[in-house]
């Protein structure tokens, strides 16, 4: 079965410093790789995705993500947080050509960032 | 962008009655939506894929009569909790695919569902 696997349950950052989310997915077929966030008290929000070509995917607020495919890997980066990051992050991915997939999610990593 | 509206956002009701969630895709149309559960400092379970005009798929251990889902436009689709229990209550997170352009699913805001 397929599977996401987020290795950091809380994250505690300051102001500044750089971020970097991993993530791992089990499946052996074509994915569609995700990241959400979802900030306290809101709804599910897409951060950025990977369908196909260049594996460096860059999103939004800053936010990007590689895809090595060797790896199973899509991990999340950010030269340098602020504190509105704060949030959940959450790894998904679609098997499959399309995101009409149903979409299996990571168990998150909640994010805090000291002032 | 694209919107996804539930209603309501949040619902408080008591054992053993039936709660209906709805699930409206404002200013696109969707084959597909999806149905989620989140229980508290925990990830999105799928619960059921649901298709317009026809069945719902539900995923291995959840109970197809007691969540009921109905596709019936392009534009709604609506999960109903039946003969409520508290270990219903939950977050139920619907969310639409939008086809063509981003070719993305778009998630709704959630439904708190307290069951005393």
């Amino acid at each position: 079965a397929q599977s996401v696997s987020q290795h950091n349950h809380h994250v505690i950052l300051s102001e500044a410093a750089s971020l970097e989310l991993g993530c791992n997915y089990s499946y052996g077929g074509t994915v569609n790789l995700f990241w959400y966030v979802q900030y306290p008290g809101q709804h599910l929000q897409l951060l950025l995705k990977y369908f196909s070509g260049d594996p460096l995917v860059k999103g939004i607020k800053g936010f990007e993500a590689e895809f090595i495919k060797s790896k199973f890997s899509f991990n999340l980066r950010k030269p340098s947080v602020q504190w509105s990051d704060t949030a959940e992050y959450f790894c998904a991915v679609t098997p499959g050509y399309s995101s009409a997939s149903k979409i299996i999610f990571g168990s998150g990593t909640r994010l805090s960032i000291r002032p | 962008g694209a919107v996804v509206s539930q209603h309501p956002s949040w619902v408080i009701c008591k054992s053993g009655t039936s709660v209906k969630i709805e699930c409206r895709s404002l200013d696109f149309q969707a084959t597909t939506m999806f149905w989620y559960r989140q229980f508290p400092k925990q990830s999105l379970m799928l619960m059921a894929t649901s298709n317009e005009g026809s069945k719902a798929t539900y995923e291995q251990g959840v109970e197809k009569d007691k969540f009921l889902i109905n596709h019936a436009s392009l534009t709604l689709s609506t999960l109903t909790v039946t003969s409520a229990h508290p270990e219903d209550s939950s977050f139920y997170i619907c969310s639409a695919h939008r086809q063509g352009g981003t070719d993305t699913q778009y998630f709704g805001p959630g439904t708190r569902l307290t069951v005393l």
